[in-house]
């Protein structure tokens, strides 16, 4: 199946600083990807799909100038949280969508990133 | 406001025995069903899925059944090995867009 990477795995920050996570098809061109929050022992709850070459779009309730969305290219998406806090901890999770996706079976999930906020 | 639920939290089932993990969703416009496996720390994969047109669907040792009046599915593992042990999520979603809707989860122990 295709690979999707992410990086880091495990971050921990400060207060108030900015953390930038990597989403990345490894081996096919991701036309959409999404970004997945999930807390412990909750699902995943979708943030935001994010379309190469557009604006992200966000679901009801995901601030977006908290959490900036880039799509530049279509093997790679970012996901920066702002001026994190303690409440932003979590386990941020993206999965893409290829070109020639025409099932929703083919959105590959990545390993997702542990953020821990001090 | 949850739109698929998984009411079970966890499962405990003895190796070689049946593994039935249940779901529920409340839109009526979701017509795709998929179920993943999750491993602690990292992402989920996927396992099988199903269309609203079909009411089973079997891939080996899994088997997706749904109920579209009762607006319930429920996976079954069979038999249950003890690699099986993991977190497994229903998701759900219309074929108006490709957003999933995610369950809380069941996590699945089997025993040796």
């Amino acid at each position: 199946g295709a690979v999707v990477s992410q990086h880091p795995s495990w971050v921990i920050c400060k207060s108030g600083t900015s953390v930038k996570i990597e989403c990345r098809s490894l081996d096919f061109q991701a036309t959409t990807m999404f970004w997945y929050r999930q807390f412990p022992k909750q699902s995943l709850m979708l943030m935001a799909t994010s379309n190469e070459g557009s604006k992200a779009t966000y679901e009801q309730g995901v601030e977006k100038d908290k959490f900036l969305i880039n799509h530049a290219s279509l093997t790679l998406s970012t996901l920066t949280v702002t001026s994190a806090h303690p409440e932003d901890s979590s386990f941020y999770i993206c999965s893409a969508r290829g070109k020639t996706s025409g099932t929703y079976n083919e959105q590959f999930f990545g390993p997702g990133t542990r953020l821990t906020v001090l | 406001d949850q739109q698929v639920k998984q009411n079970s939290p966890s499962l405990s089932v003895q190796e070689g025995r049946i593994s039935i993990l249940n779901c529920d969703y409340t839109n009526s416009m979701f017509d795709y069903f998929l179920w993943y496996k999750k491993y602690p720390a990292e992402g989920p994969t996927f396992l099988i899925s199903i269309s609203s047109i079909k009411d089973k669907n079997e891939d080996g040792r899994f088997t997706v059944f749904l109920n579209k009046s009762a607006k319930h599915l429920s996976l079954h593992i069979v038999p249950s090995q003890p690699g099986d042990s993991a977190v497994y999520f229903c998701a759900a979603a219309s074929s108006n867009d490709y957003k999933l809707s995610f369950g809380a989860g069941t996590t699945v122990t089997v025993r040796a």
